[in-house]
């Protein structure tokens, strides 16, 4: 399809494993963003990325956490040694590049992690 | 520092009146753009407007309208004659340059009942 597409929609995973999460933006989006949002809260802020480079890491919440963007289109986020306190949906989104970019962003469904 | 705040947590209304959603946001940048998402039952984030810095223009779109004043840092969003189809998450966010490209906060939402 034409939109954001996030794998997996639903991961559930054991305290101490590690977890990817992909992302597979709008076609010809340079600029591409993740999310977080727990129950009853809004999206937080994690990091986005400006073709293949991180332009902003600053709402990742500790070294667990890293994403990668190598060829400036699919991005993976991964978490290692994940917490219950991981437990959320993951939100991709992406935006048009950067002399057209007016900050609206496209979501994708989500995947949802649970951690046990 | 960006700071968005929708106070109301959860609004609750009957079909056909009219109800505003509170935004108050903070920033530092003199360029900026002010969005409000919709997120659905079904989980998706949906983009129904942005404005810019420079235009104080209340925009009408439909039964939707907005009133973007600078000088109390207000983002309001009104649905006239609401809708059982109107229930949903609405969040406010904000975007504002910063070096690489844009970063988009979000609110902590405000969960609108609309009862038939």
């Amino acid at each position: 399809g034409a939109g954001v597409s996030q794998t997996p929609s639903n991961k559930v995973t054991e305290k101490g494993k590690y977890v990817e999460l992909r992302c597979d933006p709008i076609s010809g989006h340079t600029a591409l963003y993740w999310y977080r949002q727990s129950l009853g809260q809004g999206p937080e802020f994690l990091i986005y990325f400006q073709g293949t480079g991180a332009a902003d890491d600053s709402g990742l919440p500790n070294d667990r956490f890293f994403a990668v963007r190598p060829e400036g289109s699919v991005s993976t986020l991964k978490i290692q040694r994940t917490e219950r306190g991981d437990s959320a949906v993951y939100l991709c989104a992406s935006s048009r590049g950067l002399a057209e970019n007016t900050g609206e962003l496209f979501f994708g469904e989500g995947s949802r992690l649970t951690v046990l | 520092a960006q700071k968005v705040t929708q106070a109301q947590t959860e609004i609750s209304v009957v079909e056909k009146e009219d109800v505003t959603l509170d935004c108050v946001y903070e920033t530092r940048d003199t360029t900026y753009y002010l969005f409000w998402y919709k997120q659905p039952p079904s989980g998706e984030l949906v983009f129904l407007i942005r404005r810019n810095s420079f235009d104080e223009q209340n925009e009408i779109s439909g039964r939707y309208s907005w009133n973007f004043q600078k000088s109390t840092s207000s983002f309001n969003f009104t649905i006239t004659a609401s809708q059982v189809v109107d229930s949903a998450v609405y969040f406010c966010a904000l975007s504002g340059f910063n070096t690489g490209g844009f970063k988009t906060i979000f609110g902590a939402g405000t969960r609108l009942f609309v009862k038939a």
